[in-house]
C-alpha cells in the first residue's frame, strides 16, 4: 500500500529565509509525486509534479522539489519564503493506472516578519 | 473559466438529518473526488468516480452515499448513519490514470 509521511507538523520560518518541508512516500511502482497548498478555508492548488524526467521540478510561486528514489524522497523548497507563504502544504502519491491518490498529513508553515 | 464549484460553502444540519453536498466541474474531466478533511488527519477520501454512472468506496465510505448521473456533478449526501460528520469537505476531478487532481472550494459541514 502507497503512503506519505510528512514528519513536520508546523515549521517557523522568517520572512526571506529559505525553507524546505520534507516528504517521504512509500510506493512499490514508479509514483507520480505532488506538492499541493492550502490557504485557510481554501481548497488545495497544485505547486508542482514530478511524473518522470528531470528530478528537480519547478512549480509556481518560485518552488521547487526534488525527487530523490534512493530516499524515497520528494522536498519542497523556496529560497526565500514570503509572508504570503504561509499555509498548509500536502505531499501527496499517486501513480500511472491508479486513480487514488495518498496524501501526507500536511506541514503548516508560519512566516515571522 | 474552467473549474470546480462547490456549494454551499457553510452547512449547518441537525443531528439525524441528511444532507446533499454539491460539486460541479466544467474541465471536462471524467474522475471525480470526494475527500474529508480534519485537522492533523490530512485528506481521506470517501468515495471517487471514473465514469457516469459507476463509483467506488474509498477508505472512509460509511455513512456516505454518492452518484454520478452526469459527468459534471458528483453531489455527495452525508446521511445519518455518519457518526461524526462535522468536517470540511473538498472535491476534486482529474483525466484519470493517476494524473493531477484539481480542488473545489470545498463545503465546511456542521452538525448541530
Amino acid at each position: 500500500a502507497q503512503s506519505v509521511t510528512q514528519p513536520d507538523i508546523h515549521i517557523t520560518v522568517s520572512e526571506g529565509a529559505s525553507l524546505e518541508l520534507r516528504c517521504n512516500y512509500s510506493y512499490g511502482a514508479t509514483p507520480y509525486l505532488f506538492w499541493y497548498v492550502q490557504s485557510p478555508g481554501q481548497g488545495l492548488q497544485l505547486l508542482l509534479k514530478y511524473f518522470s524526467g528531470d528530478t528537480l521540478v519547478q512549480g509556481i510561486k518560485g518552488f521547487e522539489a526534488e525527487f530523490k528514489r534512493s530516499q524515497s524522497s520528494f522536498n519542497l523548497r523556496k529560497p526565500s519564503v514570503h509572508w504570503s507563504d504561509a499555509a498548509e502544504y500536502f505531499c501527496a502519491v499517486g501513480a500511472l493506472g491508479n486513480e487514488k491518490l495518498t496524501f501526507g498529513t500536511g506541514t503548516r508553515l508560519t512566516i515571522i516578519p | 473559466d474552467g473549474g470546480i464549484t462547490q456549494s454551499p460553502k457553510y452547512l449547518f444540519r441537525k443531528e439525524g438529518q441528511n444532507v446533499t453536498l454539491s460539486c460541479e466541474q466544467n474541465l471536462n474531466h471524467d474522475a471525480m473526488y470526494w475527500y474529508r478533511q480534519d485537522p492533523g488527519q490530512g485528506l481521506r477520501l470517501i468515495y471517487y468516480s471514473q465514469i457516469v454512472n459507476d463509483f467506488q468506496k474509498g477508505d472512509i465510505a460509511e455513512g456516505y452515499s454518492v452518484s454520478r448521473e452526469k459527468k459534471e456533478s458528483f453531489p455527495l449526501t452525508v446521511t445519518s448513519a455518519q457518526k461524526n460528520p462535522t468536517a470540511f469537505y473538498l472535491c476534486a476531478s482529474s483525466i484519470p490514470d493517476g494524473d493531477t487532481q484539481y480542488f473545489g472550494p470545498g463545503t465546511r459541514l456542521t452538525v448541530l
